[in-house]
């Protein structure tokens, strides 16, 4: 698969703080995800970016697909407890996913 | 929603064994699943994508004869880890897509397999 490169590898913040995490590539993708991963369980999908300057909420997580096509950002708002897990990336050209190396998320109460 | 359903979700057997994982498409026809594997603290690496009623496409430097990977029917694709051995440990995931659509991948819940 094709690189991404995902930033912080970690992250550990303050119950309320506000989060963020991006990915850029080299190579262009028709559409960006992002997705969480629990320990032991497979990834979920948190949102899904289909068009380049698309700006998407759901709940606390707000997302965008770079103008250029090669980047993303996730930021969310007022992190809770739940909020802890890994945070994947990923660009999708026809039906191949190429992943991030993922964000690891920490709250502290 | 769309829902996919991996088994078994740990297998823990003797070097040489052969092991299967089921993936399953609950709610929805997947003409396209895929299978990727996962180390401990690292990203998910496509294996290969297995398209039903079709051999399967491997990624590079991924061996079929030791990854088979079976697609019978529009919801269930099969892998079988053939002989394995403990550098087969690892977590192994498999995602679907809905045929027909452009939705996103929606992943099972993962298998943990570790050889002795």
């Amino acid at each position: 698969g094709q690189q991404l490169n995902q930033s912080p590898q970690s992250m550990f913040i303050q119950e309320g703080e506000d989060v963020s995490m991006n990915c850029t590539s080299s190579s262009i993708f028709n559409t960006w995800l992002w997705y969480k991963q629990d320990p032991g369980e497979g990834p979920v999908l948190l949102i899904a970016l289909y068009k380049a300057g698309e700006l998407t909420s759901n709940g606390r997580l707000t997302a965008q697909f770079g103008i250029t096509r090669k980047d993303s950002f996730l930021n969310i708002s007022a992190s809770i407890p739940s909020d802890v897990g890994i945070y994947f990336c990923a660009g999708q050209l026809s039906y191949k996913l190429s992943f991030g190396a993922g964000t690891t998320v920490t709250v502290r109460a | 929603g769309a829902v996919v359903s991996q088994h078994p979700s740990r297998v823990i057997c003797k070097s040489g064994t052969s092991v299967k994982i089921e993936c399953r498409s609950l709610d929805f026809q997947a003409t396209t699943m895929f299978w990727y594997r996962q180390f401990p603290k690292q990203s998910l690496m496509l294996m290969a994508t297995s398209n039903e009623g079709s051999k399967a496409t491997y990624e590079q430097g991924v061996e079929k004869d030791k990854f088979l990977i079976n697609h019978a029917s529009l919801t269930l694709s099969t892998l079988t880890v053939t002989s394995a051995h403990p550098e087969d440990s690892s977590f192994y995931i498999c995602s679907a897509i809905r045929q027909n659509s452009n939705q996103p991948q929606h992943f099972g819940d993962g298998t943990r397999l570790s050889i002795l």
